[in-house]
C-alpha cells in the first residue's frame, strides 16, 4: 500500500486560511468516507483532528473542516494561529482493511 | 480519564529483542482494537498493524511480518510489540493508538516510545 500523496510544507501568516491536501486512490480515499487528519507538535504523540472526512472530535476547533472529492481529501485551517504550526498527516482505511497515512506536511505559521 | 501508558526508551544492540508495552487505562480494553504505529527519525507515521482485543488475533501491515508480534495481557489491560533481531532499521519511535470496533480512527494514543538499535 503506497503512503497517500501530501505537499511537504505549507505556509500561511495568523488570520489566514490554509489547505493541504491528501491524494489516494479509489482503494483508499475515493472508496470510502474514511478519511482522518492527524496533527503532530514536535516530540509529541498525533492528535485526531477530524474523523470521516469532515466530523470533529469534541474538543477541536471548528476552526478545522474536512472535505474530500474523488481520491482527494483536504484538511482547512482558518483563522490560522501560531499554535498551529505543526505537522499533519492524512489517513485513510483501505480496501484491504488496512490504514495508510499520508507523508505529512509541515505547517509554518509566518 | 482515558489514557495509554507506554514503556520507556530502549537501547538496544543489532540482533537483540524488544518489547514495548502499553497500558491501558480509563476504558474497557476490549472495547477496542489496538493498533501500533511507527515513526523513524524525522519521518511520517507507518501503521504497523493491530490485535483484536477480544480474541488476541493480531494482523500484521506489508513490511512488519516475520519479526515484529502484537500481544495482550488483558488482566493488566497492557498490549505489547516486541521485535526480534532488531536491526539498525528499527530505530523509531513507536506508538500504540486505539480504535473503536465500528470506527477506524485513532482517538486516543501512547506517548510513544523510543527504541533505537545501535552497536
Amino acid at each position: 500500500q503506497s503512503a497517500l500523496t501530501q505537499p511537504a510544507s505549507v505556509s500561511g501568516s495568523p488570520g489566514q486560511s490554509i489547505t493541504i491536501s491528501c491524494t489516494g486512490t479509489s482503494s483508499d480515499v475515493g472508496g470510502y468516507n474514511y478519511v482522518f487528519w492527524y496533527q503532530q507538535h514536535p516530540g509529541k504523540a498525533p492528535k485526531l483532528m477530524i474523523y470521516d472526512v469532515n466530523n470533529r472530535p469534541s474538543g477541536v476547533s471548528n476552526r478545522f473542516s474536512g472535505s474530500k472529492s474523488a481520491n482527494t481529501a483536504s484538511l482547512t485551517i482558518s483563522g490560522l494561529q501560531a499554535e498551529d504550526e505543526a505537522d499533519y498527516y492524512c489517513s485513510s482505511y483501505t480496501s484491504s482493511n488496512s490504514h495508510v497515512f499520508g507523508g505529512g506536511t509541515k505547517l509554518t505559521v509566518l | 480519564q482515558v489514557q495509554l501508558v507506554q514503556s520507556g526508551s530502549e537501547l538496544k544492540k543489532p540482533g537483540a529483542s524488544v518489547r514495548v508495552s502499553c497500558k491501558a487505562s480509563g476504558f474497557t480494553l476490549t472495547s477496542y482494537a489496538m493498533n501500533w504505529v511507527r515513526q523513524a527519525p524525522g519521518q511520517g507515521l507507518e501503521w504497523m498493524g493491530w490485535i483484536n482485543t477480544n480474541t488476541g488475533n493480531p494482523t500484521y501491515a506489508q513490511g512488519f511480518t516475520g519479526r515484529f508480534v502484537f500481544s495482550l495481557d488483558t488482566s493488566v489491560s497492557t498490549a505489547y510489540l516486541q521485535i526480534s533481531s532488531l536491526e539498525a532499521e528499527d530505530t523509531a519511535v513507536y506508538f500504540c493508538t486505539r480504535a473503536a470496533y465500528g470506527s477506524h480512527w485513532f482517538d486516543y494514543w501512547g506517548q510513544g516510545t523510543l527504541v533505537t538499535v545501535s552497536s
